[in-house]
């Protein structure tokens, strides 16, 4: 697609559902990151693909969030047993950094969708 | 442990006027990298800029310039004759070389009023 897709937009849950956010990122970019930003606070690491190896999840704040990217391409952010403070948007970001002189560290343009914004309540 | 500091949460300017927003940084590396980003309302983060650890050059982009002191590790962004369409939030960036993570600050939030 033209740009990095993320749906739903908005998801409502009630304490203790399990969600999942899905990510669809530019057509060919290697890697894949997502971030949760709180109300009135800058994006916080969560995960980091690259194809489908997750090679950095130190940001996921809890065992009951889980990211995968089995083909490649979509990723899914699973955050199990919701809780209040998990209210936030989650932002995905793909670029087409692989390493080399294409890392982000190089390039500098990650690839951001509109969020999708969780009110757990 | 990299971290970066916007001091300024909120900025309110009248339009035309010149703004500049602030951005300190921390970091061991020696290579690194510093960006900043625009979200307008609409959610998006845009990128606007890169700079290495390696290259102190001011850089210019039509109202837009940067300054980036290594001496004071800080990287400001101002905006010259500042427009409605500037209104946004303004984040400033850190990546250190070993990884791409890349480490945002909390950002400012800049209104221009007409």
């Amino acid at each position: 697609g033209a740009g990095v897709s993320q749906s739903p937009r908005y998801k409502v849950a009630k304490r203790g559902q399990d969600v999942a956010l899905r990510c669809d990122p530019i057509s060919g970019h290697v890697s894949l990151f997502w971030y949760q930003q709180a109300l009135g606070q800058g994006p916080e690491f969560l995960t980091y693909f690259q194809n489908e190896a997750q090679l950095d999840k130190s940001g996921l704040p809890s065992d009951r969030f889980f990211a995968e990217r089995p083909e490649g391409s979509v990723s899914t952010l699973k955050i199990q047993r919701t809780q209040q403070e998990d209210s936030a948007v989650y932002l995905c970001a793909s670029s087409q950094g692989q390493g080399g002189t294409m890392r982000i560290s190089n390039t500098g343009e990650l690839f951001f969708g509109e969020g999708s914004r969780l009110t757990v309540l | 442990a990299q971290k970066v500091t916007q001091a300024q949460t909120e900025i309110s300017v009248v339009e035309k006027e010149d703004v500049t927003l602030d951005c300190v940084y921390e970091t061991r590396d020696t290579t690194y990298y510093l960006f900043w980003y625009k979200q307008p309302p609409s959610g998006e983060l845009v990128f606007l800029i890169r700079r290495n650890s390696f290259d102190e050059q001011n850089e210019i982009s039509g109202r837009y310039s940067w300054n980036f002191q290594k001496s004071t590790s800080s990287f400001n962004f101002t905006i010259t004759a500042s427009q409605v369409v500037d209104s946004a939030v303004y984040f400033c960036a850190l990546s250190e070389n070993r990884d791409d993570k890349i480490i945002f600050g909390k950002g400012t939030r800049l209104h221009i009023l007409p």
